[in-house]
């Protein structure tokens, strides 16, 4: 069974600074997907990587998948309140069934 | 165009009842997915329906069992409740199998078991 480790599991600073989310799985992605959850809202999906090494820019979030496709980065330049929320990855293993990771939750006070 | 939508928002159930949840799919999918997410965990899936029929499933005992309508309603039912079953019940939708594996989620359902 495959497993999604995320790292750290809390984080909170302040407006301004910039921080990085990890994701690690013990097998391989077929593809990785990063969602944000706010409270009392469903996961939103933010992007979705599927090469080696690619990197996506979205505004301020940039996100990078492992060369080996076992591992994933999120890093957020100049974090804002509006970041807040629970960073979730996810692997579709090639099908709709979403497996995902354990979660980072970012707390971002102004 | 209306997003995906869950019903109840929030629910207490008592150990050993029996629970129903509803879920209305975005305007133009028609497969559904249903996922538990425990408090300060991700969300882990339980089934998927799609033309009426479950299609995948998660590793969950039998007392969870659902159905889709035609319309692509969809309805979660959990029987014999237990303290553990307490959870937020997240529906998500997404269109035929296009490749892209891009689902939506509704705001979900607050369930509580006393």
């Amino acid at each position: 069974t495959q497993l999604l480790e995320q790292s750290p599991q809390f984080l909170s600073i302040q407006e301004g600074e910039n921080l990085t989310v990890y994701c690690n799985s013990s097998s391989v992605f077929s593809s990785l997907q990063w969602y944000r959850q706010e409270p009392g809202e469903g996961p939103v999906l933010l992007v979705t990587v599927v090469t080696g090494g690619e990197v996506k820019k979205l505004k301020r979030l940039t996100f990078q998948f492992g060369d080996a496709r076992k591992d994933s980065s999120l890093h957020i330049t100049a974090a804002q309140p509006g970041d807040t929320g629970l960073y979730l990855c996810a692997d579709p293993n090639n099908t709709d069934k979403l497996i995902f990771g354990t979660g980072t939750r970012l707390q971002v006070f102004p | 165009d209306a997003g995906v939508t869950q019903s109840p928002t929030h629910l207490i159930k008592t150990r050993g009842q029996q629970v129903t949840l509803r879920c209305s799919p975005k305007s133009g999918h028609d497969t559904v997915s249903w996922y538990q997410q425990a408090l300060g965990q991700g969300p882990q899936f339980i089934f998927q329906y799609y033309e009426e029929e479950e299609r995948q499933r998660g590793n969950f005992p039998d007392r969870f069992s659902g159905h889709q309508f035609p319309n692509y309603s969809s309805e979660l039912n959990v029987n014999a409740l237990l303290l553990g079953d307490s959870a937020l019940y997240l529906c998500a939708s997404s269109p035929s199998p296009t490749g892209t594996y891009e689902q939506y989620f509704g705001p979900g359902t607050r369930l509580t078991v006393t």
